[in-house]
């Protein structure tokens, strides 16, 4: 079955520093990866997704992720967060249904 | 409206009682998830529909559990004599199908004491 981890609990960064959150997927074959984000109170909502061709994404926000098929790994990263950037980030990989298949998460916090 | 609709957004009801949750998907949209997310962890699937049909339940924890989506347009989760285990958030998505973005709604959070 496939599974996404994601390396960090808890990010704790000050402003303008660079993020890099680590998301690792088990499926070997064609996937569809994607990242979302969910704000203190707010719904989930979709950062990036990748499904093919160039495998730097670049999402809403500043993120960009890329793609790296030998390391299975679809990191998020965003050269310099703001305190707004505060939120639960979530990695998934699209299921045969359709469905999505979450990591368990990454809370990140940024200092003022 | 715009965006998924999910009520309650809060439930709290006692051990042994039975539970609905409505969604609302966004008009159009043919695919509907439910996941389930308790604290701590990402949402997990529980069931998907396509249309009408359940087109795969196998993310349902054991038959306490149900779902229906009788016209293709609203969903209602049915939790039958609720655990405490049973706590978690309740997230529906909908979307018009593989390939294209999953919309959200802000989840019934459910608590069983």
């Amino acid at each position: 079955a496939q599974s996404v981890s994601q390396h960090n609990h808890h990010v704790i960064l000050s402003e303008a520093a660079s993020l890099e959150l680590g998301c690792n997927y088990s499926y070997g074959g064609t996937v569809n990866l994607f990242w979302y984000v969910q704000y203190p109170g707010q719904h989930l909502q979709l950062l990036l997704k990748y499904f093919s061709g160039d495998p730097l994404v670049k999402g809403i926000k500043g993120f960009e992720a890329e793609f790296i098929k030998s390391k299975f790994s679809f990191n998020l990263r965003k050269p310099s967060v703001q305190w707004s950037d505060t939120a639960e980030y979530f990695c998934a990989v699209e299921g045969s249904q359709g469905n999505l298949i979450f990591g368990k998460g990454t809370k990140l916090s940024v200092k003022p | 409206g715009a965006g998924v609709s999910q009520t309650p957004s809060n439930k709290v009801t006692e051990k042994g009682k039975y539970v609905e949750l409505r969604c609302d998907p966004i008009s159009g949209h043919t695919a509907l998830y439910w996941y389930r997310q308790s604290l701590g962890q990402g949402p997990e699937f529980l069931i998907y529909f396509q249309g009408t049909g359940a087109a795969d339940d196998s993310g349902l924890p054991n038959d306490r559990f149900f779902a229906v989506r009788p016209e293709g347009s609203v969903s209602t989760l049915k939790i039958q004599r609720t655990e405490r285990g049973d706590s978690a958030v309740y997230l529906c998505a909908s979307s018009a199908g593989r390939n294209t973005e999953a919309f959200f709604g802000q989840g019934t959070r459910l608590t069983v004491v």
